[in-house]
């Protein structure tokens, strides 16, 4: 069962403008959440986080928006840059992190 | 920095074959974690361990095996490699929360 769930596999938007990615979740134990980017023939690497004391988590072009009553997270970039391009997973474990969950990953296109 | 190695970035096998993939992490991290990553479904955990000589089975632990001797260095092992076990094969090691991730493996089982 996906416990974390992206429904959009791909993303493209133009450089420049705000590229949002979105990650909905169903375990109501989830307390910290994560977003990854990975590029090809990378591993992950660790974006931004939040935990769910929080309900917004900036960091320089990224913030990270959780709404704990709808169980969704979204990831934020402004402006979006083709550097940006990569998937992005997004990851959510409870206070012990040995059982975090990935989403399936959006591919995100950032064209010039 | 945090630094996750793995022995391979690319690997060859055929049906049959035991395969071993090594991790090593560099921060003296207590808890390390093999996942394999496959289009469409994104990171499934195989196997953890949080100390030495621990191991804890994870979402898809069938056809794998693991061992931590010492507390930087995970394996994974494939006792009989399959088809279906052709896959990008991912390490990372976590203190807390935030995993930090290897570069990865790309196993291609013939």
């Amino acid at each position: 069962d996906q416990q974390v769930k992206q429904n959009s596999p791909s993303l493209s938007v133009q450089e420049g403008r705000i590229s949002i990615l979105n990650c909905d979740y169903t375990n109501s134990m989830f307390d910290y959440f994560l977003w990854y980017k990975k590029y090809p023939a990378e591993g992950p690497t660790f974006l931004i986080s939040i935990s769910s004391i929080k309900d917004k988590n900036e960091d320089g072009r990224f913030t990270v928006f959780l709404n704990k009553s709808a169980k969704h997270l979204s990831l934020h970039i402004v402006p979006s840059q083709p550097g940006d391009s990569a998937v992005y997973f997004c990851a959510a474990s409870p206070i012990n992190n040995n059982d975090m969950r990935f989403g399936a990953g959006t591919r995100l296109t950032v064209k010039p | 920095d945090v630094k996750v190695t793995q022995s391979s970035r690319y690997l060859v096998k055929r049906t049959g074959e035991k395969v071993f993939l090594e991790c090593v992490q560099d921060m003296d991290h207590e808890n390390m974690f093999w996942y394999r990553q496959d289009p469409g479904l994104g990171l499934r955990l195989i196997y953890f361990s949080y100390d030495v000589k621990m191991k804890e089975k994870g979402d898809i632990p069938e056809g794998y095996s693991v061992s931590r001797e010492k507390k930087e260095r995970f394996s994974l092992i494939l006792e009989s490699a399959s088809t279906n076990q052709t896959s990008m094969y991912l390490c990372a090691s976590s203190l807390w929360e935030t995993q930090y991730f290897g570069p990865g493996t790309r196993l291609l089982v013939l």
